[in-house]
């Protein structure tokens, strides 16, 4: 069956101009999560979404991020007035949803930010 | 807070050479452990888990033990292949923590025939 897909999977932009990440999590997953991978980083979560509950955006480094999510399906990253530290690969991930700690995650592809 | 801690890279070995990538890892409670691969040009993908002290986590002839006395997880090959050629990442789910993933910063393996 088909994974989870994102969009673009390479995106090149200037400082202080805005950017918008899209995930497709695998169908009936009800939980998403987006992560960011920096060189020679491991993987910072950034937000959560499950169901219809208020989403958890403790990761989120600064206000120019957010992330909505429609129903169960799509997601999209907002990057507001993007800075060069934001360049990284932006990686979603889905899940079944429900199972607590010992689910699995499935990872998309990945985004390629470089913020010139 | 939680963390991970994976042994420095990059690694490279010869084909079936034996293969340990240690992991040590920091929780306040009862975490779940997971070893994710990925190979070039692919996406993350789950290669094992193990959710309590004392389980053992196996697939494609890989294997980890979640040890809690010594809080590691540290994965083992007996004889390594060309294809596990990829970057490894252990990561921990907390408890009461929505699930999120804590993440090592990954190493690299590779394997020369």
């Amino acid at each position: 069956g088909a994974g989870v897909s994102q969009s673009p999977s390479n995106k090149v932009t200037e400082k202080g101009k805005d950017v918008e990440l899209r995930c497709d999590p695998i169908s009936g997953h009800t939980a998403l999560y987006w992560y960011r991978q920096r060189l020679g980083q491991g993987l910072e979560f950034l937000i959560y979404f499950q169901g219809n509950s208020a989403p958890d955006k403790s990761g989120l480094p600064s206000d120019r991020f957010s992330a909505e999510r429609t129903g169960e399906s799509v997601s999209t990253l907002t990057i507001q007035r993007t800075q060069q530290e934001d360049s990284a690969v932006y990686l979603c991930a889905s899940s079944l949803g429900g199972q607590g700690i010992r689910e699995t995650q499935y990872f998309g592809p990945g985004t390629r930010l470089l913020v010139l | 807070g939680d963390s991970v801690t994976q042994m420095e890279g990059p690694v490279t070995l010869s084909e079936e050479a034996f293969l340990t990538i240690n992991c040590t890892y920091t929780a306040t409670g009862y975490p779940s452990l997971f070893w994710y691969v990925q190979y070039p040009g692919e996406g993350l993908q789950l290669l094992l888990k193990a959710t309590k002290a004392d389980d053992k986590g196996s697939n494609k002839g890989f294997e980890a033990t979640y040890r809690k006395e010594t809080t590691s997880f540290h994965l083992e090959k007996g004889s390594v292949q060309v294809s596990d050629s990829a970057v490894y990442f252990c990561a921990l789910s907390e408890t009461g923590a929505n699930s999120k993933l804590t993440f090592g910063k990954g190493i690299t393996l590779s394997v020369r025939p």
